[in-house]
């Protein structure tokens, strides 16, 4: 079965330091795997996504991710934090192709940036 | 512009009303999915529907209905027979073919209170 689990519901850091928001995932195929972004009361916006091509994912305003086969994980990283990225983070594991596709989410965690 | 939309934005619901919660893309994409977001949890997924006039149940359909008479358009309608329906509902799109097959775009988002 696939699952998702982000280790951490809550990082706090400070702006200008990296970030790094955990994801392991557990799943039977390869894996697609992806990170979405939502801020306050909005909808979700796709930040990056791994599709069995690079392992290291880069994304949307300065975020990457790499995928570890070997740790079944798919971390996302930023070298230096900006106010404007305060919002909650979603990690999601897909069924690489089948007719009853489906999304696994992560529980999601909540990225704070102290001024 | 391509996008989704969701309408309205807020709703509010009294005890024992049906309300119908609007998703409208205009992407030519195939699948349609509503999901239903709570605090602190993931998405779940309610229903899906990955062609016209056929949709599926997801993990939490129970108290929920949905329609899918366009490919335009998969209205979610919230029951009375759903016992905690206050959370922020979104609906996503996703195309069944070409290189972001397996990404999901999300509308806005409604959130909904039962007074």
């Amino acid at each position: 079965a696939q699952s998702v689990t982000q280790l951490d519901s809550h990082v706090s850091v400070s702006e200008g330091t990296p970030v790094l928001l955990r994801c392991n995932y557990s799943s039977s195929y390869s894996p697609s795997l992806f990170w979405y972004v939502q801020h306050p009361n909005k909808g979700l916006q796709l930040l990056l996504k791994y599709t069995s091509a690079a392992t290291l994912v880069k994304g949307i305003n300065g975020f990457e991710a790499e995928f570890k086969k070997s740790e079944t994980s798919f971390h996302l990283t930023k070298p230096s934090a900006h106010m404007s990225d305060a919002a909650e983070y979603f990690c999601v594991v897909t069924l690489p192709m089948d007719s009853n596709y489906q999304l696994i989410w992560g529980a999601g965690t909540k990225l704070i940036i102290k001024p | 512009d391509g996008g989704i939309t969701q309408s309205p934005k807020y709703l509010f619901r009294k005890e024992g009303q049906n309300v119908t919660l609007s998703c409208e893309q205009n992407l030519n994409h195939d699948a349609m999915y509503w999901y239903r977001q709570d605090p602190g949890q993931g998405l779940r997924l309610i229903y899906y529907s990955q062609i016209v006039n056929d949709f599926q149940k997801g993990d939490i359909a129970e108290g929920y209905s949905v329609s899918r008479e366009k490919k335009e358009s998969f209205p979610l309608t919230v029951t009375s027979a759903q016992k905690n329906p206050t959370a922020f509902y979104l609906c996503a799109s996703r195309s069944l073919a070409g290189s972001s097959y397996n990404e999901q775009f999300f509308g806005p988002g409604t959130r909904l209170t039962v007074l």
